[in-house]
């Protein structure tokens, strides 16, 4: 069985800051493990993924997340926030012996970001 | 680019009623699949469907759902008979691959509101 847990249901940064979005995971198997943004009014969005390859993801937009098994954690940052940036991300696993796309999902971060 | 449309994008019905929610994925993705998020809540999956059968589906998908594709295009979900808790946003997606190599592509979602 898979969870994950997003710690903070919000977080504000200023614009020009940096953006951490923490994610913990549990798998009884090695995980695949994904990052979605939803912007207002909109559907969710593939930032990037993890199926076993670089520890170190690269995705759109200037996010990056890093693998950490030793802590089962796959924390979403950007170096420096846009105003555009604010939105809902979802943090997301997937055993990676299954065949299809059944995605455990977090609660979702809202993240906001000032001027 | 491509796309998942989904149609209606806010439905209000009374309990105890059925209600069709469609969507048409992207024309070559081969593999369906319904989420849901009651609000509040986690994204929860429900439904994945790939030549024209259900190949896996979570607890939460009873009797009182199904899902068809009746015409090469659309994928719909139907609620068969509508209680209180089925008010959420469900979201259609859809990918090309099976194994997760490719990107799974969500609609926008049909807001669902039982009365």
């Amino acid at each position: 069985a898979q969870s994950v847990t997003q710690l903070g249901s919000h977080v504000s940064v200023s614009e020009g800051a940096l953006v951490l979005l923490r994610c913990n995971y549990s798998s009884s198997v090695p995980p695949y493990l994904f990052w979605y943004v939803q912007y207002p009014n909109q559907g969710l969005q593939l930032l990037l993924k993890y199926t076993s390859a670089a520890t170190l993801v690269k995705g759109i937009n200037g996010f990056e997340a890093e693998f950490k098994k030793s802590e089962t954690s796959f924390h979403l940052t950007k170096p420096s926030a846009h105003m555009s940036d604010a939105a809902e991300y979802f943090c997301a696993v997937s055993p990676s012996g299954g065949s299809n796309y059944k995605l455990t999902f977090g609660k979702g971060t809202l993240l906001t970001v000032n001027p | 680019e491509p796309e998942v449309t989904q149609t209606p994008s806010h439905q209000v019905t009374q309990m105890g009623q059925e209600v069709i929610l469609r969507c048409v994925p992207i024309s070559n993705h081969l593999y369906f699949y319904w989420y849901r998020q009651i609000l509040g809540q986690k994204v929860e999956f429900l439904v994945s469907f790939y030549n024209n059968e259900i190949s896996e589906k979570s607890e939460i998908f009873d009797d009182q759902f199904s899902v068809e594709r009746p015409d090469g295009s659309n994928f719909t979900l139907k609620i068969r008979s509508t209680k209180l808790e089925d008010s959420a946003m469900y979201f259609c997606a859809s990918s090309r691959d099976r194994d997760r190599t490719g990107e799974l592509f969500f609609g926008e979602g049909s807001r669902l509101t039982v009365l």
